[in-house]
């Protein structure tokens, strides 16, 4: 089974601070993804990665930044935290072999900046 | 632009009762897929059922279905005989075709309570 692991469950953080979370899928997953979850909004895409050291912006990447330095692993960065940023987080990778392939996610990380 | 639309916020069955999610979509491909996905309490997103564009017979997983109406651009979940551990937040998703890198658009999602 595919496995998405992210770093924390719960997490909190003060305004202006630099906050990484951590996404690792044991897939061998081309694609990684990162959404946040906001209620009413459904989730949005904020950056995704189809390779090492490859990134493209997703609807919403203001305040976000991300780095692929090895295929496993996938992490969002808020450069500086801010009230606005508090959200559930949602990491996913996936395959790009055949076009029904499902997105695999992780439990998700619910942030709350103060 | 690609879009897709849940307009049901929120719903409620009776246990052992059938319940449809709707699920409309916008886009101008003739290539895409659609996803279901079902989120419990607990946060994680669970896959259920996937349609394609071109596939002729409505896509079945267990008690899930899908009613795939291509003209009317519409893919409503049927959950068959509800259980009390199908209340989740149900998201319906779309993969456009242009796309090589598997990028999902999300609806709002609906919520789904089973009462017993």
């Amino acid at each position: 089974d595919v496995k998405v692991t992210q770093s924390s469950r719960y997490l909190v953080k003060r305004t202006g601070e630099k906050v990484f979370l951590e996404c690792v899928q044991d897939m061998d997953h081309e694609n990684m993804f990162w959404y946040r979850q906001d209620p009413g909004l459904g989730l949005r895409l904020i950056y995704f990665s189809y390779d090492v050291k490859m990134k493209e912006k997703g609807d919403i990447p203001e305040g976000y930044s991300v780095s692929r330095e090895k295929k496993e692993r996938f992490s969002l960065i808020l450069e500086s935290a801010s009230t606005n940023q508090t959200s559930m987080y949602l990491c996913a990778s996936a395959s790009t072999d055949r076009f029904n392939q499902p997105q695999h996610f992780g439990d998700g990380t619910r942030l709350s900046i103060l | 632009a690609q879009k897709i639309t849940q307009t049901q916020p929120g719903m409620f069955v009776q246990e052992k009762e059938a319940v449809t999610l709707d699920c409309t979509y916008d886009t101008s491909d003739q290539s895409y897929g659609l996803f279901w996905y079902k989120q419990p309490s607990s946060g994680e997103m669970i896959f259920l059922i996937y349609q394609g564009s071109y596939d002729e017979q409505n896509a079945t997983e267990g008690r899930y279905s899908l009613n795939f109406q291509k003209a009317r651009k519409s893919a409503n979940l049927v959950i068959s005989a509800s259980q009390l551990g199908d209340s989740a937040m149900y998201f319906c998703a779309m993969r456009d075709g242009a796309g090589g890198y598997n990028k999902l658009i999300f609806g709002a999602g609906t919520r789904l309570a089973v009462h017993p």
